[in-house]
C-alpha cells in the first residue's frame, strides 16, 4: 500500500505558484520523500526529493514539517506545461511505492 | 543522451503468444526495475534487479519473467500472456551510488492481449 496520502485534483493558475500538499505520517526515519510527475502517459520523471530539510533546485521546492509527517511541494511559477500528475513517495530502500497522485491542473 | 528505451513502444498481441519486452539504459546503473501502471491503481512494481544476475519480484510479479545478463539490459518476458497483463509498462533504472538515487524511466510500452 502506498504510504502517502495526496489530493486527487487541484487547479492552479498559470504563472501562480502551485502548492501541492502529502501526508506521510508513518514515514521512518531514515526514509526520504520523493516527487515524480507524469505528464499524460510518458515515463515519470524525478523532480525533488529530501529527508528532513527543505529543498530547492530548478524546477520546484519541498517544504517538509519538523514531524516530518506531512510536505508541500511548491512550483513557484506554474506554466501549462506543469499539468501533469505529481505523485508524493516515501521510498523503502530501492523502492518506489507510487500511489494515485494528485493531478495539477494549469489554466490559463 | 542518458536514457532508458524500451521496446516495441506499443504492441498488440493475443492470449498465450510469448512475448519480450526489451529494456536498455545507457547510464551503467546497478538497479533496474519494471512496472505496470493501470488506471486507478498507480505504477506498482513487478521486478527489479540490483546488479547483473541478481533480480527479485516486486509487488505483482505473477505472468511474468524477467533476466539481467548484462547491466545494460533487462528484459521482461511474458511467457503466455492473458488479458489481465493488459496495461502500460514501465521499465526504470537507477545508480546505487550517490545521493540523489533518482529513478530513471523509460518512454513505457502499451500492452494489448486479446
Amino acid at each position: 500500500d502506498a504510504k502517502t496520502t495526496q489530493p486527487t485534483s487541484m487547479d492552479c493558475a498559470e504563472g501562480r505558484a502551485a502548492n501541492l500538499p502529502c501526508n506521510h505520517s508513518t514515514i521512518s526515519g531514515n526514509e526520504y520523500v520523493y516527487w515524480y510527475r507524469q505528464i499524460h502517459s510518458q515515463g515519470p520523471q524525478y523532480i525533488i526529493h529530501g529527508l528532513k530539510n527543505n529543498e530547492t533546485n530548478e524546477m520546484a521546492s519541498l517544504i517538509i514539517t519538523e514531524d516530518r509527517k506531512s510536505s508541500t511541494l511548491i512550483l513557484p511559477h506554474a506554466t501549462l506545461r506543469d499539468t501533469a500528475v505529481y505523485y508524493c513517495i516515501v521510498r523503502v530502500v530501492h523502492k518506489l511505492i507510487f500511489g494515485t497522485g494528485t493531478r495539477l491542473q494549469v489554466f490559463p | 543522451e542518458a536514457q532508458v528505451t524500451q521496446n516495441p513502444r506499443y504492441l498488440i498481441t493475443v492470449t498465450g503468444k510469448k512475448l519480450t519486452v526489451t529494456c536498455s539504459q545507457n547510464m551503467n546503473h546497478e538497479y533496474m526495475s519494471w512496472y505496470r501502471q493501470d488506471p486507478g491503481l498507480g505504477l506498482r512494481q513487478i521486478y527489479y534487479s540490483m546488479n547483473v544476475e541478481v533480480t527479485d519480484k516486486g509487488d505483482v510479479p505473477e505472468g511474468y519473467k524477467v533476466s539481467r545478463k548484462e547491466k545494460r539490459n533487462f528484459p521482461l518476458i511474458l511467457e503466455s500472456p492473458s488479458p489481465n497483463q493488459t496495461s502500460l509498462y514501465f521499465c526504470a533504472s537507477m545508480t546505487g551510488q550517490g545521493r540523489r538515487n533518482e529513478q530513471f524511466f523509460g518512454p513505457g510500452t502499451r500492452l494489448t492481449v486479446l
